[in-house]
């Protein structure tokens, strides 16, 4: 069965500009949620959506947003760019919560 | 405040011996701590959990030992193997009236290498 699909794998904004972030969860899944893993600090809780509701939210700022649809595909948006918010973004879906978490590869943002 | 650590930034294990990973916690409320391992660009996998009700779980070459007394938990690998080489991080669930489910915290990963 086909993984999960995070798109683009790659993106290069300019700091002050938005960008939307895609995933795509494994068929039947209904939980997705959401990491930002940086250099030295592993993989920090962005948010979680379960059938199209945000269940659980990480500490970060309010320019860190995210929806989920009907579908279950999820989006997360992130506005006015700084350069911290260089990142590899995660995606990760699952039936029944994290016992069955199954990661996409990512998306690496750069931020210029 | 980082409620799970893995102090261990990098190990070096040779061919065919134990690797030991560690991780300890602060949150009391966490009841389920899992493991991942992670090749570069790619997305974390999952290998292998542990329930707090528990204080062993084994799965073919690895092991979790969960010390909650302690608040420490490890992964055996035996043997360890070329293609075992990755960043392996541990990630903590806390039960907090099944409002949780889809939040794990993770610590900052160790760095397996294991050379031939």
């Amino acid at each position: 069965k086909a993984g999960v699909t995070q798109t683009p794998r790659y993106l290069i904004k300019t700091r002050g500009q938005q960008v939307t972030l895609s995933c795509s969860p494994i068929s039947g899944h209904r939980s997705v949620s959401w990491y930002q893993q940086t250099p030295g600090q592993g993989l920090q809780f962005l948010f979680e959506y379960f059938s199209e509701t945000q269940r659980n939210k990480g500490n970060f700022p309010g320019r860190f947003s995210g929806r989920q649809f009907s579908n279950s595909r999820s989006e997360m948006n992130v506005s006015t760019l700084e350069l911290g918010d260089s990142a590899l973004y995660l995606c990760a879906s699952s039936l029944l919560g994290p016992r069955g978490y199954t990661f996409g590869s990512g998306t690496r943002l750069t931020v210029v | 405040d980082q409620q799970v650590k893995q102090n261990s930034p990098s190990l070096s294990v040779q061919e065919g011996r134990i690797s030991i990973l560690n991780c300890d916690y602060t949150n009391s409320m966490f009841d389920y701590f899992l493991w991942y391992k992670k090749y570069p660009a790619e997305g974390p996998t999952f290998l292998i959990s542990i329930s707090s009700i528990k204080d062993k779980n084994e799965d073919g070459r690895f092991t979790v030992f969960l010390n909650k007394s302690a608040k420490h938990l490890s992964l055996h690998i035996v043997p360890s193997q070329p293609g075992d080489s990755a960043v392996y991080f541990c990630a903590a669930r806390a039960n907090a009236g099944g409002t949780s489910y889809g939040k794990l915290t993770f610590g900052q990963g160790t760095i397996l290498t294991v050379h031939p």
